[in-house]
Parts: C-alpha cells; structure tokens; sequence
C-alpha cells in the first residue's frame, strides 16, 4: 500500500498561473482533506470531503477549488496563484472523519513568483 | 483565528532529557487530541492521542497529560534520543476537522 501520494512533490508558479496538486489514497477512507504549512503556522485546513461527493470550506479556503473526482483522488486547484500561497500543501485521509486518525501525504512544495 | 496555542516554538535537550511541548485550547466542544511528529521533507505522522475523558495516556517513551478544567495538554518525552529530533504538532479535533497548534522544532543533542 502506498498511502497517501501527492503530485506534483515540486513545483513553482508565476503569479496568476493555475495549476492543480493531485491526491490519492488506497487505503479506502471516506475522508479525504487539504492543508497548508506555513512556518510558524501549523497545518491550517484549506478543505476537505467527509464523503465522496461532498466538499466543505476549512479555515483558508480562499483562491482555492477542490474536486472529489472519486473516493480514491481529491484534488486541489489554484485558479490565479498568489505570492501569498507559497506555502507547503499537504493532503490527508481518514477512514471516517469523526472516528479515526489523519494519514498524511509526503507534500508538495510550491512557490509562486 | 487559533484555537490551539502551543509552546515553546523551539526546544533543545541533551539526550536522555525529558523535553516538555504544551498547549492549550479553548473550544471546550474539542473530543479528541492527537499529537503529531513530522520529519523534514516528510508528512506529519500521528504519535500519541487522547480524549477528554482521560487525564493520562502513555505509549512507551511518549506521554500525554491531559487537564481538561484548565484546557491544557502537554507531551513528554522519556529519555529523549536524537532520533527524536522532529517538528511536534499538537491537535485537537471538532466536528471531524483537526486544529493544529504552531509547532514546536524539538532538536535532542547526542
């Protein structure tokens, strides 16, 4: 089992470039979440699915648009990069969001210019 | 807006020490308060974890302190090694999301 994967693990943006980081998780969990790590910040939740098919707001959801393509993959999506996402965004899963644990992805790093 | 404040940011102990990481809360409707390792360039990792209604858990070198009245938890570390030496996150979860506190960059000398 890999666990959770991230892709891309680099990348950088100009600003007003869109892009998407993709997640995947075969560990069969109904939950599936996005976070950023900014130093001094802790992990803050941008969004996250409880389910396959559905998608809630976090605390910093703003210039940000996820996608639940299935249970396995939920995606996450930059329509105009901003300086101010440079950051480290990770992915996670739960078999149940309200039971269990968090699984973390190895993370992606992104800087826009 | 944090809910979960976490201290000291930075911590350095000898090996065989007992590095202390504390936070504190105020949500009183938090159930559940994980702690988290992470490593440079890797995910975070969970640790230990604790709910409301106990005071204490401990698995092996690693110990959670939990006082619920003064809405604090703290995180020991029992004979402290330098494959310890990580990034510390404590937690706390409502309504199945998780708020993390700061972080804490844990460094343990040889």
């Amino acid at each position: 089992n890999a666990g959770v994967t991230q892709t891309p693990k680099f990348q950088v943006l100009k600003t007003g470039q869109s892009m998407t980081l993709q997640c995947a998780q075969d560990m069969n969990h109904n939950s599936m979440y996005w976070y950023r790590q900014d130093p001094g910040m802790g992990l803050r939740l941008i969004y996250y699915s409880a389910s396959e098919g559905t998608t809630d707001k976090g605390e910093v959801p703003n210039g940000y648009n996820v996608s639940r393509l299935n249970k396995r993959e939920f995606s996450l999506r930059l329509e105009s990069a901003a300086p101010s996402q440079t950051s480290v965004y990770f992915c996670a899963s739960s078999e149940e969001a309200y039971i269990n644990e968090q699984f973390f992805g190895p993370g992606t790093r992104l800087t826009v210019l | 807006q944090q809910q979960v404040k976490q201290s000291p940011q930075s911590l350095i102990v000898q090996k065989g020490g007992i590095p202390i990481i504390n936070c504190a809360y105020e949500n009183t409707a938090f159930d559940y308060f994980p702690w988290y390792q992470q490593f440079p360039g890797k995910g975070p990792a969970l640790l230990i974890a604790i709910r409301p209604d106990v005071s204490e858990k401990k698995e092996g070198r690693f110990t959670i302190s939990f006082n619920k009245s003064a809405k604090q938890f703290s995180l020991h570390i029992m004979d402290s090694q330098p494959g310890d030496s990580a990034t510390y996150f404590c937690a706390a979860r409502f309504y199945g999301k998780l708020t993390f506190g700061q972080g804490t960059i844990l460094t343990v000398h040889p």
